[in-house]
């Protein structure tokens, strides 16, 4: 059963500063992973999609990395915003026959301070 | 073209009565998904489903959950004799196509059921 893990729980950093979100995954047979951002009482937005096959995708100040052997991503976001405070999710879909549903994490808490 | 749209975005019930979630994917997209969030937990998935069919049901419960994606009009997430313990946030996602590694889900706003 795959299972996914978000470090840390939640992170403060003052405006300007880069930081790094991480992501593992207990089954590295996966199709893709996405990296989503969820506003307080909002829906999910989708920042950043890597297939199985990439190793990085970037956007902007985004940007996320995939290393499936050892079953880790990570978002890296640069020169934090104010703007950037949300919480941040990662999801892999399995690479099993038709199977399409996406495994979370419980999310990053990310608050940037001015 | 518009998001992947959910109604009622807030929806209160007793205990005992029955909950009714829709979704209307975005425009071209035949394929469906039913999340759930409850307080302080992530997302898990519920259920899969294409027009009038449903793929991928291993996350719903057993009893009182039912989905259905008729060819004409919304998806509906229907839970029957609500419990407290029902009280959460259902998202619906919708894609294009299944089998390509890069058919990212859309989310919608998701629909907060909160059961009295």
């Amino acid at each position: 059963k795959q299972e996914v893990t978000q470090i840390p729980a939640a992170l403060s950093v003052p405006e300007g500063e880069n930081l790094v979100l991480n992501c593992s995954f207990t089954d590295s047979a996966i199709y893709n992973l996405q990296w989503f951002r969820q506003d307080p009482g909002k829906g999910l937005t989708s920042l950043l999609l890597i297939q199985s096959s990439q190793r990085e995708q970037t956007s902007g100040r985004l940007n996320a990395s995939l290393d499936k052997s050892s079953g880790r991503s990570t978002l890296y976001i640069a020169a934090s915003q104010p703007g950037d405070s949300a919480t941040y999710l990662c999801a892999v879909r399995p690479d099993t026959g038709t199977a399409s549903k996406l495994t979370f994490g419980t999310g990053t808490r990310l608050q940037v301070t001015l | 073209n518009a998001g992947v749209m959910q109604n009622p975005r807030h929806l209160v019930r007793r205990r005992g009565q029955e909950a009714r979630l829709r979704c209307s994917p975005m425009k071209g997209h035949s394929h469906v998904y039913w999340y759930r969030q409850l307080p302080e937990e992530g997302l898990k998935f519920m259920v899969y489903l294409q027009k009038e069919n449903i793929i991928d049901e291993s996350g719903m419960p057993k009893e009182r959950f039912s989905a259905e994606f008729p060819k004409e009009g919304p998806s509906i997430l229907r839970i029957q004799q609500v419990v407290r313990g029902d009280s959460a946030a259902y998202f619906c996602a919708s894609s294009y196509r299944q089998g390509s590694s890069t058919d990212t889900q859309y989310f919608g706003p998701g629909t907060r059921l909160t059961v009295l």
